[in-house]
């Protein structure tokens, strides 16, 4: 069946540095593809997505880029921040189930000042 | 904000006891659905649906019915809880945006069973 891996966490970095984020899936076509942010105390926000291969999300200085060929997705920020630190879901959209998500299990990030 | 409000935020229950999670969207979204959040597992969708009367069930849907009598309100049910739905419970919406859906969340209900 479908499914997301992410990187495990926690993940704890200094302020400025530079982050990745891992995250792997299997789906059946082309599924859309998905980053949410969660702060704490909150619901999810959606932070970035990527609907076909090869396509580049990206928001609020955060990147994903679509890859077919690894089926990855990977969130990428050159200069993290200390508001940055939050739990990332990578989630996907089968094709054949449109707008039924599957999440992966999620990564705790810290940055530290 | 998509408009979704979710009542309670919190609720403490026994086990046995039945408890209904509403969740409640102003913007006439046809696709509604609930999940529950664990450590470990992200979120796992429980059930959804695709309009007034029409539901589905999700990877997680024993021990929980559902009801949309009214498009604006989704509530989800658990008849007699137990200890394993300890958990938090988010509300979601699904729009058109661009090529495909973007999903939209509530701000979540925790609810404990003691």
């Amino acid at each position: 069946g479908d499914s997301v891996t992410q990187m495990e966490g926690p993940v704890t970095l200094s302020e400025e540095a530079f982050l990745t984020i891992n995250c792997t899936y299997t789906a059946t076509g082309y599924p859309s593809l998905f980053w949410y942010v969660q702060y704490p105390g909150e619901g999810l926000q959606l932070l970035l997505k990527a609907t076909k291969a090869d396509d580049k999300g990206s928001n609020k200085g955060f990147e994903a880029t679509y890859r077919k060929e690894t089926t990855s997705f990977h969130l990428e920020k050159g200069s993290v921040q200390v508001s940055d630190s939050a739990v990332y879901f990578c989630a996907l959209n089968p094709p054949s189930r449109a707008q039924k998500l599957v999440f992966g299990q999620g990564t705790r990030l810290t940055i530290n000042p | 904000d998509a408009g979704i409000t979710q009542s309670p935020r919190h609720k403490v229950t026994e086990t046995g006891t039945p408890v209904t999670l509403r969740c409640h969207q102003t913007e006439n979204h046809r696709y509604m659905y609930w999940y529950r959040q664990d450590p470990g597992h992200g979120l796992r969708l429980i059930h959804y649906s695709y309009g007034v009367k029409d539901t589905d069930k999700g990877e997680v849907s024993d021990g929980y019915s559902v009801s949309r009598s009214k498009t604006e309100d989704f509530l989800l049910t658990l008849e007699s809880a137990t200890s394993s739905q300890t958990s938090v419970y988010f509300c979601a919406i699904s729009e058109p945006s661009g090529v495909g859906y973007e999903q939209y969340f509530g701000p979540g209900t925790r609810l404990t069973v003691t």
